[in-house]
């Protein structure tokens, strides 16, 4: 079964820093995992998805990540952190049954951006 | 091109009392989803609908039903809500087809709070 896992449940940077969220997966056949941003009081939207085409993949306002199937790890960076990053991320994976294609959901990874 | 719209925004309800959460998309999406996002829980498959017609159980399908009216709409309905049950509901809908890279796209959201 596909699951995933984010490390740390809060991240402070302050603004310009490095920006970096850890997901591991758990998968038995090859993954296609996906980052997703959460503005407060808003709905999901897609940052980027890792397809297989490509190991480093990048995504919308300047973030990117990395597949890196040795250490099953997708995490999620950008260089310089700016006030509007501040929201909640988060990884998924997703896995297919007979019925149908879901994503699972990691637990998220609220991003604090400081002055 | 509205996207993935949901009412209502927010709702207050009675334990015991029942309602229905609508959702409609206009992306002639296949796939059909309902979330529950709970305080440190991410997101959780409640229901989906992988094509018209279909409807099948996620993670945590208790106390809630769900109804394919066709491509466009897919509603959840609670018919005896319970204070466990007050969370915020996202409805996503994606392509579909059993691809497995395709991404979902979420509505704004409903805040339910069962008193």
């Amino acid at each position: 079964a596909q699951s995933v896992t984010q490390l740390g449940s809060h991240v402070s940077v302050s603004e310009g820093a490095l920006v970096l969220l850890r997901c591991n997966y758990s998968s038995s056949v090859p993954p296609y995992l996906f980052w997703y941003v959460q503005y407060p009081n808003q709905g999901l939207q897609l940052l980027l998805k890792y397809t297989s085409a490509a190991t480093l993949v990048k995504g919308i306002n300047g973030f990117e990540a990395e597949f890196k199937k040795s250490e099953t790890s997708f995490h999620l960076t950008k260089p310089s952190a700016h006030m509007s990053d501040a929201a909640e991320y988060f990884c998924a994976v997703s896995a297919s049954n007979q019925a149908g294609t879901a994503l699972i959901f990691g637990k998220g990874t609220t991003l604090s951006v400081s002055s | 091109n509205a996207g993935v719209t949901q009412t209502p925004k927010f709702q207050v309800l009675k334990t015991g009392q029942s309602m229905t959460l609508q959702c409609a998309q206009d992306m002639n999406h296949n796939s059909m989803y309902w979330y529950r996002q709970d305080p440190g829980m991410g997101l959780r498959l409640i229901y989906y609908s992988a094509s018209e017609g279909t409807t099948d159980k996620g993670e945590v399908p208790n106390g809630y039903n769900v109804s394919r009216l066709n491509k466009r709409e897919f509603s959840l309905r609670l018919e005896s809500a319970a204070p466990s049950q007050t969370s915020v509901y996202f409805c996503a809908s994606s392509e579909g087809g059993g691809g497995l890279y395709n991404e979902q796209f979420f509505g704004p959201g409903t805040r339910l709070t069962v008193l």
